[in-house]
């Protein structure tokens, strides 16, 4: 069965700097997506990035973009320029190319510090 | 386009209660999927529909929960009877029918408190 580990509950950040938040995986497949969702307290998840296992280089949306190390089973995602916006919680999901179900992680509570 | 919408936004209720979560996807998708998000944790999906028939169901607690997604659009997800671990938020999600590399658009979720 896949898994999707967050071993970090909770981080912080002063505003403008950098933070990566940490994500591991455990899957038999060889073709999967990963993703990483931003939940705010209006709890609306919203994606806000996505790799397709299958391509090398890792994946970018402005100031966010991941580090996909897949034989290591890793997918971290590194936010540059942390601003107060970004406060929510971030959780790294996988699924597999045949279903169409998410694995989720347990989440990183990121806050943004002025 | 319209998101997904959900309602209610918040419900309390008493332990053995019923209640039910009404879901309206995004105009033309074909998938739906409610998902369980205990607080603390990630969602759990509890039943997945491709436009009106159950394509997984593996996680959900039939003795109590149902499901239904009438003419392949609205669905809602009901409780009979709840129970206190069913507090939690309720979050359905929609997507285009197919396997897709792209995330699939949530909706804001019901708050259920079971007291």
């Amino acid at each position: 069965a896949q898994t999707v580990t967050q071993s970090q509950p909770e981080m912080s950040v002063q505003e403008a700097e950098t933070v990566t938040l940490s994500c591991t995986y455990d899957t038999s497949e060889s073709n999967y997506y990963l993703f990483w969702y931003k939940q705010p307290p209006s709890r609306q998840m919203i994606l806000v990035i996505r790799q397709e296992a299958y391509k090398q280089q890792n994946a970018t949306e402005n100031r966010f973009s991941v580090n996909f190390q897949k034989a290591a089973k890793s997918f971290s995602l590194k936010i540059s320029d942390s601003q107060l916006g970004d406060t929510a919680m971030y959780f790294c999901a996988f699924r597999d190319s045949g279903t169409y179900k998410y694995i989720f992680g347990t989440g990183t509570r990121l806050k943004v510090l002025a | 386009e319209a998101g997904v919408a959900q309602s209610p936004r918040y419900k309390i209720i008493e332990k053995r209660q019923s209640v039910a979560f009404w879901c309206n996807p995004i105009s033309g998708h074909a998938t739906l999927y409610w998902y369980q998000q205990i607080l603390g944790q990630g969602p759990k999906l509890l039943i997945q529909f491709q436009n009106n028939g159950v394509v997984d169901d593996s996680q959900l607690p039939k003795d109590r929960f149902s499901a239904e997604r009438l003419k392949g659009v609205d669905s809602t997800l009901k409780i009979q009877p709840a129970k206190l671990e069913d507090s939690a938020v309720y979050l359905c999600a929609s997507g285009p029918a197919g396997v897709t590399s792209y995330g699939y658009t949530f909706g804001s979720g019901t708050r259920l408190t079971v007291v």
